[in-house]
């Protein structure tokens, strides 16, 4: 049972460079969350999906995109990377169907933009 | 809207000193309450979670109460460690599961030998 997994681990991109971040999970969560975390701050949310085929914005969506390919993931894309993206992005799942459900986060992918 | 505030780091604390991190919460309705745990490095994880008011949430030595006459989760421990060196982030769930938590800033706690 891996939980959350997040690819790549670490990545560098000059500005004006595109990627993607991928995440999987292997819980059956119809909840998946994308977040953003600066150094020093806290959590700021870009995007989630509430259930397969639904993706909502959250705090800080300007400059990404996100797929929910299937139940089991869900990738986030810079189109165009900017200096002001360089954080780590944190991926999370949860079973939507109670409040008390706990959220399971992946270990982070570190970006750089140059 | 639902917000969290907790109490701005960063602390630093001895070894085996009494910890305090304030959580006041605003929400409509009995939301869920989560202290969550960041050591170095990695992503989030559970410490602990309370479901309704007077619950008591514990696991690794802390524990955190649900009062919702005060609308409060404090986490406290009684005696801390090195090891528990990490950003300790206090959310809420509110009635639906399908909306995200909403998690506050943050409080950094360093421990000292």
């Amino acid at each position: 049972n891996a939980g959350v997994t997040q690819t790549p681990k670490f990545q560098v991109l000059k500005t004006g460079q595109s990627m993607t971040l991928q995440c999987a999970q292997d819980m059956n969560h119809n909840s998946m969350y994308w977040y953003r975390q600066d150094p020093g701050m806290g959590l700021r949310l870009i995007y989630y999906s509430a259930s397969e085929g639904t993706t909502d914005k959250g705090e800080v969506p300007n400059g990404y995109n996100v797929s929910r390919l299937n139940k089991r993931e869900f990738s986030l894309r810079l189109e165009s990377a900017a200096p002001s993206q360089t954080s780590v992005y944190f991926c999370a799942s949860r079973d939507g169907t109670s409040r008390n459900n706990e959220q399971f986060f992946g270990p982070g992918t570190r970006l750089t933009v140059l | 809207g639902n917000s969290v505030t907790q109490m701005e780091g960063p602390v630093t604390l001895s070894e085996e000193a009494f910890l305090t991190i304030n959580c006041t919460y605003t929400a409509t309705g009995y939301p869920s309450l989560f202290w969550y745990v960041q050591y170095p490095g990695e992503g989030l994880q559970l410490l602990l979670k309370a479901t309704k008011a007077d619950d008591k949430g514990s696991n690794k030595g802390f524990e955190a109460t649900y009062r919702k006459e005060t609308t409060s989760f404090h986490l406290e421990k009684g005696s801390v460690q090195v090891s528990d060196s990490a950003v300790y982030f206090c959310a809420l769930s509110d009635i639906s599961g399908n909306t995200p938590l909403v998690f506050g800033k943050g409080t950094r706690l360093s421990v000292i030998a």
